[in-house]
């Protein structure tokens, strides 16, 4: 069974950074591209960054480029975004989001508020 | 970026109703779309890709139809456990993939 566990999510000050994780679990983790996509409270989703397989390609949304850096470890079968330079529209559950171009299979997502 | 539009933004409806959510494209998507349900506090779930495909374990009353820039999701029969929101995705442009702003369907 495709399993997809965000963590890494909390309370964070303007400004601040997080670390959030995906741990994948089911599947060839090594053989798929993923996603990170957020959902702001009570909106809608929006997508956020992009990682490939391999020597990877990355793509961010331009809301988050220059703030946000996506990565993979295979070995582990994790995903991660590393957030810096937090603001408060940052604020909403982040889901990690398994590719082919739509999105098969998420997890349940992790929540990041930033506020002072 | 290819915007979406999804009409209408909610509607009410009973079980057993025919609901038919439209997703409409700013630039033709050759069918590169997908539909999601997501129900409070939970992950959106894939529904529909490629237009009219139907994920494997989705109930055979949704179904998918449309082309160029205008796609539906249709239920054919409401039941109780579709009561979520509704969102289209388009992955034709990529990056980025962009959302429609999400349909809800409450009970009458």
């Amino acid at each position: 069974e495709v399993q997809l566990v965000e963590s890494g999510g909390g309370l964070v000050q303007p400004g601040g950074s997080l670390r959030l994780s995906c741990a994948a679990s089911g599947f060839n983790f090594r053989t798929y591209s993923m996603n990170w996509v957020r959902q702001a409270p009570g909106k809608g989703l929006e997508w956020v960054s992009y990682i490939s397989t391999r020597s990877p390609t990355v793509y961010y949304a331009d809301s988050v480029k220059g703030r946000f850096t996506i990565s993979r470890d295979d070995a582990q079968n994790s995903l991660y975004l590393q957030m810096n330079s937090l603001r408060d529209e940052d604020t909403a559950v982040y889901y990690c989001a398994r590719d082919p171009n739509y999105y098969d299979h998420w997890g349940p997502g992790t929540m990041v508020i930033v506020s002072s | 970026d290819i915007q979406l539009t999804q009409s209408p933004s909610s509607l009410s409806a009973s079980v057993g109703d025919r609901v038919t959510i439209t997703c409409r494209a700013s630039q033709g998507i050759a069918n590169s779309l997908a539909w999601y349900q997501q129900k409070p506090g939970k992950a959106p779930r894939l529904l529909v890709y490629a237009a009219f495909r139907l994920q494997s374990g989705v109930p055979s009353r949704f179904s998918g139809s449309g082309s160029g820039t205008d796609y539906t999701l249709t239920i054919s029969s409401l039941q109780p456990e579709d009561f979520a929101t509704y969102y289209c995705q388009q992955y034709y442009a990529n990056p980025p993939v962009t959302f429609g702003p999400g349909t809800t369907v409450d009970i009458k």
